[in-house]
């Protein structure tokens, strides 16, 4: 089945620690995209990539880091400078920027 | 991006219909209005979108009124499944990368 695979699924990060979440996908979309979620609020948009090997900052891009070497994968880097990393992590691809959003199961990360 | 305004919170039994209410007062000719639904512990998941004429899909209908300034994400038959966070957005037809996601309303099915 298509879909879009995060893992791991929960993550843990030690102070000044850099860690990296996964998200694929095998829909052959064109755009990815990387969202933050705090416990009872919306989505906030970190970064995103409409084609390979090009990204734009979202509205809280300061702390991450991103890459899109392959259509499939769109990585996302939480840096030691991001200090407040808690928080429900979800990657999402559409076909074009004007098209629904399909989304991960996400990737739970906390502070060790 | 023009904002949207949804309940915080509703109820509805099982197996009855259940119609969410939401409001685009600013809405512009070019936004598409999208749903999404979010279960506990999971990524948010496509419902329905539509521009201006009513429409319907396997999982559920929205009606958009004359004036575009609101409409209702109607579920026909609730199941326990359909528990979940339902969001309203507003999506441009160009130049708009992202999904703007509000808090949402929280559906509750009593069984």
């Amino acid at each position: 089945d298509g879909g879009i695979t995060q893992s791991p699924k929960y993550l843990f990060r030690k102070e000044g620690q850099n860690v990296t979440l996964s998200c694929e996908q095998n829909l052959n979309h064109d755009a990815m995209y990387w969202y933050r979620q705090d416990p009872g609020q919306g989505l906030r948009l970190i970064y995103y990539s409409q084609i390979v090997n090009d990204f734009q900052k979202g509205d809280i891009a300061e702390g991450y880091s991103v890459s899109r070497e392959k259509k499939e994968s769109f990585p996302l880097t939480v840096t030691s400078a991001q200090k407040n990393p808690t928080a429900f992590y979800l990657c999402a691809s559409s076909h074009w920027w004007v098209q629904p959003q399909h989304f991960g199961d996400g990737t739970r990360l906390s502070i060790l | 991006d023009a904002k949207t305004t949804q309940p915080n919170s509703m109820e509805s039994n099982e197996e009855e219909p259940v119609h969410l209410p939401c409001n685009h007062s600013t809405i512009s000719g070019t936004d598409y209005i999208h749903w999404y639904r979010q279960l506990p512990s999971q990524g948010p998941e496509y419902v329905i979108h539509g521009l201006t004429s009513n429409v319907n899909n396997r999982m559920a209908s929205l009606a958009i009124a004359e004036d575009r300034k609101s409409s209702t994400l109607i579920l026909h038959r609730a199941t326990l499944r359909d528990a979940a966070v339902y969001y309203c957005i507003l999506r441009r037809v160009f130049g708009n990368e992202k999904l703007t996601f509000g808090t949402g309303t929280r559906l509750t099915i009593i069984p």
